[in-house]
Protein backbone atom coordinates (compact mmCIF):
# COMPACT_ATOMS: atom_id res chain seq x y z
CA UNK A 1 0.00 0.00 0.00
CA UNK A 2 1.27 3.63 -1.34
CA UNK A 3 2.16 5.40 1.62
CA UNK A 4 3.87 9.11 2.50
CA UNK A 5 7.15 9.31 4.21
CA UNK A 6 8.44 11.47 6.67
CA UNK A 7 12.23 12.08 7.96
CA UNK A 8 13.42 12.89 10.34
CA UNK A 9 11.18 10.90 12.98
CA UNK A 10 12.29 13.02 15.14
CA UNK A 11 14.25 16.28 15.04
CA UNK A 12 15.87 18.54 18.08
CA UNK A 13 16.96 22.01 17.54
CA UNK A 14 17.86 24.67 19.39
CA UNK A 15 15.88 28.11 19.78
CA UNK A 16 16.32 30.22 16.93
CA UNK A 17 17.71 27.64 14.65
CA UNK A 18 15.78 26.81 11.09
CA UNK A 19 14.49 23.48 10.77
CA UNK A 20 13.02 21.48 7.59
CA UNK A 21 10.73 18.82 7.80
CA UNK A 22 10.72 16.95 5.16
CA UNK A 23 8.30 14.57 3.23
CA UNK A 24 7.88 11.82 0.26
CA UNK A 25 4.37 12.30 -0.67
CA UNK A 26 2.50 9.25 -2.68
CA UNK A 27 3.73 9.47 -6.29
CA UNK A 28 0.20 10.15 -8.11
CA UNK A 29 -1.29 12.73 -5.34
CA UNK A 30 -1.61 16.04 -6.59
CA UNK A 31 -2.49 17.80 -3.38
CA UNK A 32 -0.18 18.35 -0.39
CA UNK A 33 -0.80 19.49 3.65
CA UNK A 34 1.39 19.79 6.34
CA UNK A 35 -0.50 19.38 9.94
CA UNK A 36 0.31 19.75 13.70
CA UNK A 37 -0.14 18.69 16.91
CA UNK A 38 0.86 19.90 20.35
CA UNK A 39 1.48 16.95 22.28
CA UNK A 40 -2.08 16.31 24.32
CA UNK A 41 -3.63 18.58 21.66
CA UNK A 42 -6.07 18.82 18.23
CA UNK A 43 -4.51 18.11 15.04
CA UNK A 44 -4.41 21.27 13.13
CA UNK A 45 -4.27 22.08 9.38
CA UNK A 46 -1.55 24.43 8.74
CA UNK A 47 -1.23 24.42 4.75
CA UNK A 48 -2.05 22.93 1.51
CA UNK A 49 0.06 22.76 -1.69
CA UNK A 50 -1.23 22.38 -5.32
CA UNK A 51 0.64 23.04 -8.68
CA UNK A 52 3.61 23.94 -6.79
CA UNK A 53 1.69 27.21 -4.72
CA UNK A 54 0.06 27.27 -1.74
CA UNK A 55 -3.85 27.01 -1.99
CA UNK A 56 -4.94 27.64 1.60
CA UNK A 57 -3.00 28.33 4.65
CA UNK A 58 -4.02 28.81 8.32
CA UNK A 59 -3.30 31.40 11.01
CA UNK A 60 -0.43 29.38 12.44
CA UNK A 61 1.30 29.51 9.53
CA UNK A 62 3.07 32.48 9.30
CA UNK A 63 6.19 34.30 7.58
CA UNK A 64 8.01 31.68 9.97
CA UNK A 65 6.65 29.05 7.81
CA UNK A 66 7.18 27.71 3.84
CA UNK A 67 6.62 25.17 1.69
CA UNK A 68 8.67 24.11 -1.16
CA UNK A 69 8.63 21.00 -3.44
CA UNK A 70 12.00 21.10 -4.59
CA UNK A 71 12.41 18.53 -6.99
CA UNK A 72 9.00 16.39 -7.79
CA UNK A 73 8.99 13.93 -5.24
CA UNK A 74 10.05 15.87 -2.00
CA UNK A 75 7.68 18.42 -0.17
CA UNK A 76 9.33 20.55 2.49
CA UNK A 77 7.70 22.25 5.27
CA UNK A 78 10.71 25.30 6.72
CA UNK A 79 10.49 26.74 9.86
CA UNK A 80 12.43 29.95 9.95
CA UNK A 81 13.76 30.59 13.27
CA UNK A 82 11.93 27.97 15.95
CA UNK A 83 10.84 28.97 19.20
CA UNK A 84 9.74 27.09 21.86
CA UNK A 85 6.26 26.95 21.13
CA UNK A 86 6.72 25.23 17.20
CA UNK A 87 7.60 21.96 19.18
CA UNK A 88 5.17 19.55 17.84
CA UNK A 89 4.26 16.09 15.50
CA UNK A 90 4.26 17.48 12.89
CA UNK A 91 2.28 15.43 10.01
CA UNK A 92 2.81 15.31 6.14
CA UNK A 93 -0.46 14.46 4.12
CA UNK A 94 -1.01 13.92 0.27
CA UNK A 95 -4.30 13.31 -1.85
CA UNK A 96 -5.97 12.74 -5.42
CA UNK A 97 -7.92 15.12 -6.92
CA UNK A 98 -10.49 16.22 -4.14
CA UNK A 99 -13.43 16.30 -2.76
CA UNK A 100 -14.78 12.99 -4.07
CA UNK A 101 -11.70 11.00 -3.48
CA UNK A 102 -12.66 7.36 -2.54
CA UNK A 103 -9.66 7.15 0.35
CA UNK A 104 -9.40 10.67 1.36
CA UNK A 105 -5.90 12.06 2.43
CA UNK A 106 -2.90 9.49 3.44
CA UNK A 107 -0.66 11.12 6.79
CA UNK A 108 2.57 10.01 6.96
CA UNK A 109 3.69 9.11 10.44
CA UNK A 110 5.24 12.11 11.60
CA UNK A 111 8.11 14.23 12.11
CA UNK A 112 8.40 14.76 16.37
CA UNK A 113 10.12 18.44 16.64
CA UNK A 114 11.36 19.27 20.03
CA UNK A 115 12.86 22.69 20.30
CA UNK A 116 14.97 23.88 23.26
CA UNK B 1 -14.27 24.98 15.05
CA UNK B 2 -14.88 21.90 14.32
CA UNK B 3 -18.66 21.00 13.15
CA UNK B 4 -19.07 17.86 14.97
CA UNK B 5 -19.93 16.81 18.56
CA UNK B 6 -18.60 13.19 19.88
CA UNK B 7 -18.25 11.51 23.51
CA UNK B 8 -14.94 12.17 24.30
CA UNK B 9 -14.35 8.19 25.55
CA UNK B 10 -16.07 4.81 24.96
CA UNK B 11 -15.09 1.34 25.80
CA UNK B 12 -15.76 -1.71 24.00
CA UNK B 13 -14.98 -5.58 24.01
CA UNK B 14 -12.83 -7.36 21.87
CA UNK B 15 -14.87 -9.18 19.67
CA UNK B 16 -17.65 -6.90 19.92
CA UNK B 17 -19.17 -4.54 17.51
CA UNK B 18 -18.30 -0.41 18.81
CA UNK B 19 -20.60 1.58 17.76
CA UNK B 20 -19.07 5.45 17.73
CA UNK B 21 -21.96 7.84 17.38
CA UNK B 22 -21.35 11.47 16.16
CA UNK B 23 -24.09 14.66 15.87
CA UNK B 24 -23.23 17.08 12.65
CA UNK B 25 -26.37 18.93 13.30
CA UNK B 26 -25.35 22.02 11.73
CA UNK B 27 -24.45 19.78 8.58
CA UNK B 28 -25.22 21.23 5.23
CA UNK B 29 -26.21 19.61 1.66
CA UNK B 30 -22.79 19.73 0.15
CA UNK B 31 -20.60 18.73 3.18
CA UNK B 32 -19.32 14.95 3.99
CA UNK B 33 -18.79 13.12 7.07
CA UNK B 34 -15.33 11.44 7.38
CA UNK B 35 -13.89 9.00 10.07
CA UNK B 36 -10.26 8.98 10.76
CA UNK B 37 -8.13 7.37 13.68
CA UNK B 38 -5.46 8.36 15.19
CA UNK B 39 -3.38 5.26 16.89
CA UNK B 40 -1.47 6.26 19.83
CA UNK B 41 0.85 9.26 18.14
CA UNK B 42 1.05 8.20 14.90
CA UNK B 43 -0.60 9.91 11.73
CA UNK B 44 -4.75 9.84 11.28
CA UNK B 45 -5.76 7.07 9.23
CA UNK B 46 -8.48 7.22 6.66
CA UNK B 47 -11.36 5.04 7.56
CA UNK B 48 -14.48 5.69 5.79
CA UNK B 49 -16.86 8.71 4.20
CA UNK B 50 -19.95 9.51 3.30
CA UNK B 51 -22.88 11.87 2.22
CA UNK B 52 -26.17 10.45 2.96
CA UNK B 53 -26.13 6.81 2.14
CA UNK B 54 -24.80 4.32 4.34
CA UNK B 55 -21.28 3.14 3.78
CA UNK B 56 -19.08 0.11 4.20
CA UNK B 57 -15.65 -0.95 3.75
CA UNK B 58 -12.89 -3.02 4.74
CA UNK B 59 -12.49 -1.51 8.41
CA UNK B 60 -16.06 -0.37 8.87
CA UNK B 61 -19.38 1.12 8.50
CA UNK B 62 -21.08 4.36 8.47
CA UNK B 63 -24.67 4.38 9.03
CA UNK B 64 -25.86 8.30 8.57
CA UNK B 65 -29.36 9.18 9.68
CA UNK B 66 -31.88 10.56 6.76
CA UNK B 67 -32.12 14.18 8.28
CA UNK B 68 -27.80 13.71 8.00
CA UNK B 69 -27.87 15.27 11.75
CA UNK B 70 -25.98 12.69 12.94
CA UNK B 71 -23.83 9.77 12.01
CA UNK B 72 -22.50 6.65 13.47
CA UNK B 73 -19.41 4.56 12.98
CA UNK B 74 -18.94 0.17 13.38
CA UNK B 75 -16.32 -1.68 14.09
CA UNK B 76 -17.95 -4.94 13.61
CA UNK B 77 -15.74 -7.18 15.52
CA UNK B 78 -13.43 -4.94 17.73
CA UNK B 79 -10.13 -5.96 17.82
CA UNK B 80 -6.62 -4.57 20.53
CA UNK B 81 -5.74 -3.05 17.82
CA UNK B 82 -8.70 -0.99 17.21
CA UNK B 83 -7.45 1.00 20.35
CA UNK B 84 -7.55 4.78 19.12
CA UNK B 85 -8.72 8.51 19.15
CA UNK B 86 -11.48 8.53 16.35
CA UNK B 87 -12.41 11.68 14.80
CA UNK B 88 -15.67 12.36 12.87
CA UNK B 89 -14.93 15.17 10.56
CA UNK B 90 -17.65 17.44 8.44
CA UNK B 91 -15.95 18.48 5.28
CA UNK B 92 -17.54 20.65 2.89
CA UNK B 93 -17.14 19.46 -1.00
CA UNK B 94 -14.34 21.42 -2.69
CA UNK B 95 -12.66 22.00 0.67
CA UNK B 96 -9.25 21.05 0.96
CA UNK B 97 -8.67 20.92 5.12
CA UNK B 98 -9.70 18.89 7.76
CA UNK B 99 -10.83 19.97 11.02
CA UNK B 100 -10.01 18.06 13.52
CA UNK B 101 -11.95 17.53 16.83
CA UNK B 102 -10.72 16.00 20.15
CA UNK B 103 -12.46 12.77 18.90
CA UNK B 104 -13.40 10.11 20.54
CA UNK B 105 -11.16 7.73 22.74
CA UNK B 106 -11.98 4.20 22.13
CA UNK B 107 -10.13 1.69 24.43
CA UNK B 108 -10.82 -2.37 23.38
CA UNK B 109 -10.52 -4.28 26.31
CA UNK B 110 -9.80 -7.82 26.07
Amino acid sequence: EPEVTQTPSHQVTQMGQEVILRCVPISNHLYFYWYRQILGQKVEFLVSFYNNEISEKSEIFDDQFSVERPDGSNFTLKIRSTKLEDSAMYFCASSTDFPLVEDGYTFGSGTRLTVV
Amino acid sequence: DAKTTQPTSMDCAEGRAANLPCNHSTISGNEYVYWYRQIHSQGPQYIIHGLKNNETNEMASLIITEDRKSSTLILPHATLRDTAVYYCIVRPQGAQKLVFGQGTRLTINP
